[in-house]
């Protein structure tokens, strides 16, 4: 069973730039969920997509957009970087039933200078 | 505004002894619990969950208590080792066993010592 794989591991951009992070989900999974955890935080909740489909938003900006594939790995788009945007972005895929828990990647690491 | 609470950011622990790890919440309408631990470099991965109908879920060494009066839970782990040495995440979700986005406490680092 493959987990769940983002890419890059880490990533240095400037402020202004435009960033494209990627996530291929576990094995089976259809659901895609991403999270941004910043330094000493909790994950939090970006966005969910489900059948290509968003399904639930966090609070953030319409600069952070996604994309999920026929495949159902998907694909995180912040646009205007800013210097806040720097933090871990986690990648989660599930089932999306009943009692299925999300299983996450190890992240990506993002700095804005 | 903080719904979901871990007030204790590290705890410490001697090896063999238990460890309680608590979570508070406030909005009334969460169902479903869940516990992540985390290793550095590597993602949260999912320990164990409970739903708002029970008040005790247990799997192993871990075991969650649900105090839905108190909107308090914990995680027990017995006996702790080495090994358990991590963060630990608490998280609530609006839609019993659904996975919509999980609200995450800010974490609270285990420390098992020998």
């Amino acid at each position: 069973e493959t987990g769940v794989t983002q890419s890059p591991t880490h990533l240095i951009k400037t402020r202004g730039q435009q960033v494209t992070l990627r996530c291929s989900s576990q094995s089976g999974h259809n659901t895609v969920s991403w999270y941004q955890q910043a330094l000493g935080q909790g994950p939090q909740f970006i966005f969910q997509y489900y059948r290509e489909e968003e399904n639930g938003r966090g609070n953030f900006p319409p600069r952070f957009s996604g994309l999920q594939f026929p495949n159902y790995s998907s694909e995180l788009n912040v646009n205007a970087l800013e210097l806040d945007d720097s933090a871990l972005y986690l990648c989660a895929s599930s089932l999306n039933r009943a009692g299925s828990p999300l299983h996450f990647g190890n992240g990506t690491r993002l700095t804005v200078t | 505004d903080q719904q979901v609470k871990q007030n204790s950011p590290s705890l410490s622990v001697q090896e063999g002894r238990i460890s309680i790890l608590n979570c508070d919440y406030t909005n009334s309408m969460f169902d479903y619990f869940l516990w992540y631990k985390k290793y550095p470099a590597e993602g949260p991965t999912f320990l164990i969950s409970i739903s708002s109908i029970k008040d005790k879920n247990e799997d192993g060494r871990f075991t969650v208590f649900l105090n839905k009066s108190a909107k308090h839970l914990s995680l027990h782990i017995v006996p702790s080792q080495p090994g358990d040495s991590a963060v630990y995440f608490c998280a609530a979700s609006g839609s019993t066993g659904n996975t919509d986005k999980l609200i995450f406490g800010t974490g609270t680092r285990l420390q098992v010592f020998p």
